[in-house]
């Protein structure tokens, strides 16, 4: 399997700044996920980042409040910008391996 | 709009039991379906994944498929204190790996 580390952990963030949340995988995978988990709800997909193409938005997210940086094979980044209270939450990172995906820790956002 | 549902629970089951997680599917041509499980405060791990209908064994867990019924289950047998989790239905398509998640069933495993 994957395994998938982010950074920062969590944070503490004030209203109206931004936040860039680093993923890394420890192979080389085609495809990684960016997901939100808001509070004792499920997950939901924000967008695919793909390796030299742009990122691909799911219906209701825009890649000004949430661009996504793809670099290379192995690492991607998704800055959440200017930032509200609604924007708490857990943002996870996955990625596929044999044919599952496989979660990062997770990035634990808190915006005040 | 294709939806995964779970009953949130919590389900309670007593140690030793069996414990049963259900979850149905909109998407008729769902491909892949996934079972996680997730700690409080933790992000998701793998269960089981299940391609083709009928019942998938791998240690305590079982996972069944229904495609006719667009159903999807896990089954928990001699469940332990330490299965207590929220278990995520997961619906994929093996193309483009893009999951829909169901909303999760809370387990609690009485001791």
């Amino acid at each position: 399997s994957a395994v998938i580390s982010q950074k920062p952990s969590r944070d503490i963030c004030q209203r109206g700044t931004s936040l860039t949340i680093q993923c890394q995988v420890d192979s080389q995978v085609t495809m990684m996920f960016w997901y939100r988990q808001q509070p004792g709800q499920s997950l939901t997909l924000i967008a695919t980042a793909n390796q030299g193409s742009e990122a691909t938005y799911e219906s209701g997210f825009v890649i000004d409040k949430f661009p996504i940086s793809r670099p290379n094979l192995t690492f991607s980044t998704l800055t959440v910008s200017n930032m509200s209270p609604e924007d708490s939450s857990i943002y996870l990172c996955s990625a596929p391996s044999r044919g599952t995906q496989y979660f990062g820790p997770g990035t634990r956002l808190t915006v005040l | 709009q294709k939806e995964v549902e779970q009953n949130s629970g919590p389900l309670s089951v007593p140690e030793g039991a069996i414990a049963s997680l259900n979850c149905t599917y909109s998407d008729r041509g769902s491909q892949s379906f996934f079972w996680y499980r997730q700690y409080s405060g933790k992000s998701p791990e793998l269960i089981m994944f299940i391609y083709s209908n009928g019942d998938k064994e791998d240690g305590r867990f079982t996972a069944q498929l229904n495609k006719a019924s667009q159903y999807v289950s896990l089954l928990i047998r001699d469940s332990q204190p330490s299965d207590s989790a929220t278990y995520l239905c997961a619906v994929g398509d093996s193309g483009t790996y893009k999951y829909i998640f169901g909303t999760g069933t809370r387990l609690k495993v009485l001791a």
